[in-house]
């Protein structure tokens, strides 16, 4: 089955500079990798999704890049602001039907203003 | 309104006790999820059902039943629960198969005293 990796899994940036999220998946069949944004106590929200079509989607001050080669995807926010502070789950599609994802484990995202 | 609604939102309960937890969705969604997440955050699939037919049963004790009366509904019967139930759970929905993409309910905090 899919088997989805985040690094790191704590980042710590200062209000207004940029972090990257990583993730690496194991089966090259799956072609869709959302990223949610769970903020304390609420529920995961997806934020921005990429399928396999594209390298890249933007979308304000998120993006996500996709390189299938490497079996990998980033979340990538610039300008991070305090409510940006959050932990944050990549996935990959099974590929085997179902709808089914698998989540990472999750990073924990902290901007200090 | 609220796409995707749970009911409770707290539920403190003691050992050995029977409990259930309703979902909802307005969205028109085929599928319906449900996921456990424990203190560390890790997102697990427990469930799924595509128009009331169950398609993912994961490695779940049978002290857990979902009943899908409907397509907009998906609940969760927990039996005999043990202080290892406790946890976040939450109920996701998708549009259709192949489109993968799910949206949370917010979440019933289930403590087990």
């Amino acid at each position: 089955g899919e088997n989805v990796e985040q690094h790191p899994s704590t980042l710590s940036v200062q209000e207004g500079d940029s972090a990257v999220i990583k993730c690496t998946y194991s089966d090259s069949a799956s072609n869709y990798f959302p990223w949610y944004k769970q903020e304390l106590g609420k529920r995961p929200q997806l934020i921005i999704d990429i399928r396999s079509n594209v390298g890249e989607k933007k979308d304000q001050r998120i993006a996500v890049t996709l390189n299938k080669t490497a079996k990998h995807f980033s979340l990538h926010i610039t300008e991070t602001q305090p409510e940006d502070s959050a932990v944050y789950f990549c996935a990959a599609s099974h590929p085997y039907g179902n709808n089914r994802l698998a989540f990472g484990k999750g990073n924990q995202v902290v901007v200090i203003p | 309104d609220t796409a995707v609604s749970q009911t409770p939102k707290y539920l403190v309960t003691q050992m050995g006790n029977d409990k259930s937890i309703k979902c909802e969705q307005n969205l028109g969604h085929d599928t319906m999820y449900w996921y456990k997440q424990d203190s560390k955050k890790f997102l697990k699939i427990m469930f799924s059902y595509n128009n009331k037919e169950l398609i993912i049963n994961e490695t779940v004790p049978n002290r857990f039943s979902p009943k899908s009366p409907d397509k907009a509904h998906l609940n969760l019967h927990i039996n005999s629960l043990e202080l290892g139930d406790s946890a976040v759970y939450f109920c996701a929905s998708s549009p259709q198969e192949g489109s993968y993409e799910q949206y949370f309910g917010p979440g019933t905090r289930l403590t087990v005293t």
